[in-house]
């Protein structure tokens, strides 16, 4: 079985500052883990994926993340916030199966203040 | 060019009624799939195909049917609308394997009366 928790439903930062969402997977085999955002009355657009290469991912709109097996975490991270960037956030894995199943957190929410 | 397209965007009906959404994807994809997202956000799988054979299959009520002309298309029927259908339901592709990512369309809103 997989699953995914998204730690914080609601992140407010300023503009400038750090972005940090964390996520936290759960897998019985090694995971493909993925980011996606989701912009208002839109769908989903894949930020970055992570797939037993490298541990630190580079994604689109400057975002990037860090496998981390040890911490089972996969948290997302940029160093300038934009007005942009508010949006809802999901961590997704697949993992294991002949399916390609994607699993999904539940999303947190990025407000960012002026 | 949009990738993957739903229609329609908006499905305003009333309880009872048959409804279908069509989706088709121009990426080439062999997999597509049916995630439904409900009023928190929450996003979930429905179903999926692979080259028009159906590989997933989640605990789904038998009102909703799936269908998969060709590769390129997965289309989603739901009889007897119920008030809990509501919800932005998502078409999404992919090519084979697990560790490629899935391409999402806009989604359609359905909302019931």
């Amino acid at each position: 079985a997989q699953s995914v928790t998204q730690l914080g439903s609601h992140v407010s930062v300023s503009e400038g500052a750090l972005v940090l969402l964390r996520c936290n997977y759960s897998s019985s085999v090694p995971p493909y883990l993925f980011w996606y955002v989701q912009y208002p009355n839109q769908g989903l657009q894949l930020l970055l994926k992570y797939t037993s290469a490298a541990t630190l991912v580079k994604g689109i709109n400057g975002f990037e993340a860090e496998f981390k097996k040890s911490e089972t975490s996969f948290h997302l991270t940029k160093p300038s916030a934009h007005m942009s960037d508010a949006a809802e956030y999901f961590c997704a894995v697949t993992s294991g199966g002949s399916n390609y199943k994607l699993t999904f957190g539940k999303g947190t929410l990025l407000t960012v203040n002026p | 060019d949009t990738a993957v397209s739903q229609t329609p965007k908006y499905l305003v009906t009333q309880m009872g009624n048959d409804k279908s959404i069509k989706c088709e994807q121009n990426l080439g994809h062999d997999t597509m799939y049916w995630y439904k997202q409900d009023s928190k956000k929450f996003l979930k799988i429905m179903f999926s195909y692979n080259n028009k054979e159906l590989i997933i299959n989640e605990t789904v009520p038998n009102r909703f049917s799936p269908k998969s002309p060709d590769k390129a298309h997965l289309n989603l029927h739901i009889n007897s609308l119920e008030l809990g259908d509501s919800a932005v339901y998502f078409c999404a592709s992919s090519q084979g394997t697990r560790e490629q990512p899935q391409h999402f369309g806009d989604g359609t809103r359905l909302s019931i009366l």
